[in-house]
């Protein structure tokens, strides 16, 4: 596809579950961002690739979180024993470089609700 | 206090009305993005700009570095306009979001 896709789109998860989200960037796109957007407030910066090395990863709000992107393409966002207040909107983006100002791509986004 | 901060937070205004969106920012940056957030979560971005003024359709942007300003303005808006307006900062290698602005525009 053109765009930016992103898997599930829904997904709910009884506490203490484990979550999986799944990002497909832009085909050639070096750059990949993953944001939490709670309800009603903008999207927060979770962690940041090039290729597959993950330069920032300082917005991960606890050891619970983790992503990877292990060829450089595909991303997965994994949650461990999920929270309530993990109930949230993940978006990814992808931008073509992480070198100067690119314009990111973002994905419909996964919502996230924990039950 | 936020590093961005919109203004207001939400907006109603009627057909055919000029629309601002103001944007303050406390941070260096090295662009800022307007980016536009209808519901059901998808984002797309409008204008990443760094000086100046764009304008695209009946949408201009405009940035004044010294004041770490910027301003979004809709002219004639429509209710396809309808949607969150967010405003967000290019800090180092991330994004900086403002809490985003609701407009609603009515027929």
């Amino acid at each position: 596809g053109a765009g930016v896709s992103q898997s599930p789109r829904y997904k709910v998860a009884k506490r203490g579950q484990d979550v999986a989200l799944r990002c497909d960037p832009i085909s050639g796109h070096v750059s990949l961002f993953w944001y939490q957007q709670a309800l009603g407030q903008g999207p927060e910066f979770l962690t940041y690739f090039q290729n597959e090395a993950q330069l920032d990863k300082s917005g991960l709000p606890s050891d619970r979180f983790f992503a990877e992107r292990p060829e450089g393409s595909v991303s997965t966002l994994k949650i461990q024993r999920t929270q309530q207040e993990d109930s949230a909107v993940y978006l990814c983006a992808s931008s073509f470089s992480g070198q100067g100002n690119y314009e990111q791509y973002f994905g419909p986004g996964t919502r996230l609700t924990v039950t | 206090k936020n590093e961005v901060e919109q203004s207001p937070q939400n907006l109603t205004a009627q057909e055919g009305e000029f629309i601002t969106i103001n944007c303050s920012y406390s941070v260096g940056i090295s662009a800022l993005h307007w980016l536009q957030q209808h519901p059901g979560g998808g984002i797309v971005s409008l204008f990443m700009l760094s000086s100046g003024k764009k304008k695209h359709g009946r949408l201009i942007a405009t940035i004044n570095i010294q004041e770490k300003h910027s301003s979004l303005h809709i002219t004639a808006s429509h209710p396809r306009d309808s949607a969150v307006y967010i405003c967000a900062v290019h800090n180092t290698d991330k994004l900086i979001f403002g809490t985003g602005t609701r407009l609603q525009v009515f027929p």
